[in-house]
């Protein structure tokens, strides 16, 4: 039972660069977040599905785009990277309805120099 | 927009209780959690209490939620050094499940 995995786990990037996080879960969850977490700062809702072909924008989604075209996979996107989106990115998912929490994956850290 | 806020730093000695408070910002929050973070890892769920309870117990964990104040504490009794972490207070807000987190309380367990 793996959860949801993201990968990579760490990652360097050059200012311009574009990658995707990649975030899979195999719980058959409906919804599906990205968060990223700056130290001090907690965490801050980048993008969120409650299904396959549906996103929205969550607080802070300058800079990234999203995809779910299934169920298990929420891929995101940075196009042209910047120092400012340096930072540890985490993938959630939980069922739908209120009052589930979150299982996370392990997160990705990334730097953009 | 919605806010939580939280300490960012608790001490305690081995075999202590341990209170980490929270103030958060939407009455219509309908549940409150905590999660906890260890180093190099995602964050795991630890509790979480409906809004119309005071008080919720799970093993050494109590919750209480004052909902006048807005204001919900995690108290974990006798205190480990695997209890060293960094808990989040997180309110659901906007519908969907989304989670507004607080910047995170670190707790560091001495002998």
């Amino acid at each position: 039972n793996a959860g949801v995995t993201q990968t990579p786990k760490f990652r360097i990037l050059k200012i311009g660069q574009s990658m995707t996080l990649q975030c899979t879960q195999d719980m058959n969850h409906n919804y599906m977040y990205w968060y990223r977490q700056d130290p001090g700062m907690g965490l801050k809702l980048i993008y969120y599905s409650v299904g396959a072909g549906i996103t929205d924008k969550g607080e802070v989604p300058n800079g990234y785009n999203v995809s779910r075209s299934t169920t298990e996979d929420f891929p995101l996107r940075l196009e042209l990277a910047a120092p400012s989106q340096t930072s540890v990115y985490f993938c959630a998912s939980s069922p739908a309805g209120q009052g589930h929490g979150y299982t996370f994956g392990s997160g990705t850290r990334l730097t953009v120099v | 927009g919605e806010d939580v806020e939280q300490s960012l730093f608790l001490s305690v000695r081995e075999g202590d209780s341990s209170v980490i408070n929270c103030t958060y910002t939407d009455s219509s929050s309908t549940y409150l959690y905590w999660y906890k973070q260890e180093p190099g890892a995602g964050l795991q769920l630890l509790t979480y209490i409906f809004s119309n309870m005071d008080m919720k117990q799970d093993q050494r964990l109590t919750v209480l939620l004052n909902k006048k104040d807005k204001h919900l504490s995690l108290r974990i009794a006798d205190t480990q050094t695997g209890d060293s972490a960094i808990y989040f207070c997180a309110e659901n807000s906007g519908g969907y499940n989304k989670l507004i987190f607080g910047a995170g309380t670190r707790l560091a367990v001495h002998p």
